[in-house]
């Protein structure tokens, strides 16, 4: 199994400004994933980050808005940038181990 | 693109009783991977159960089993002896990949009450 940290577990911040999640893993793994999950809502993948390689973001998901970085094969960073009340959200990393997929904690972000 | 549908966005039950949870998907690829997750109000993301498509045995663990139909490409999940721990989101998801590079596509989920 594997398991996954991420900082901070919540955030209340201000509009336009931007935060970074930290996501800590306990394997060395190829892939993370960065899911949203909107208030009362189902999870919508954002980008998927592979060490070495700019990540790859989902249709309605761009860089400049959610810049991540992937320096190693146990870490990974997803910034909110610029942020709006419509980003408030739980942000959570994942990763697949062993054909199983394993979430972390997740982020409560607020936005005001 | 995959597509997962789950029609009942709320249920509650009995403790003790069984409750079947309903999902639908759509793809066009014959190989793939079904799962149904667990989201508790902590909103720690668990496994409940995990089905390959190519297996016809349905998948058990312990008081969860799945209704796996690949041709009405159905994948119910059954709770039997339900308890009051059960309480939680619950998503059906997919995906295509067993090498850990596929992302996975969720269902809205359904939100299930075990009443005491």
């Amino acid at each position: 199994s594997a398991v996954i940290s991420q900082k901070p577990s919540r955030d209340i911040c201000q509009r336009g400004t931007s935060l970074t999640i930290q996501c800590q893993v306990d394997s060395q793994v190829t892939m993370m994933f960065w899911y949203r999950q909107q208030p009362g809502q189902s999870l919508t993948l954002i980008a998927t980050a592979n060490q070495g390689s700019e990540a790859t973001y989902e249709s309605g998901f761009v860089i400049d808005k959610f810049p991540i970085s992937r320096p190693n094969l146990t870490f990974s960073t997803l910034t909110v940038s610029n942020m709006s009340p419509e980003d408030s959200s739980i942000y959570l990393c994942s990763v697949d181990l062993a054909n199983e997929q394993f979430f972390g904690p997740g982020t409560r972000l607020t936005v005001l | 693109a995959q597509t997962v549908t789950q029609s009942q966005p709320e249920m509650s039950v009995q403790e003790a009783e069984t409750v079947t949870l309903s999902c639908t998907y759509d793809t066009s690829e014959s190989n793939y991977y079904l799962f149904w997750y667990k989201q508790p109000p902590s909103r720690q993301m668990i496994l409940v159960i995990r089905q390959e498509a190519y297996k016809q045995q349905n998948a058990t663990e312990n008081r969860f089993s799945v209704n796996f139909q690949k041709a009405a490409k159905s994948f119910s999940l059954k709770i039997s002896d339900s308890q009051l721990g059960d309480t939680a989101m619950y998503f059906c998801a997919f995906t295509l990949s067993n090498f850990g590079n596929e992302k996975l596509t969720f269902g809205t989920g359904t939100r299930l009450t075990i009443i005491p």
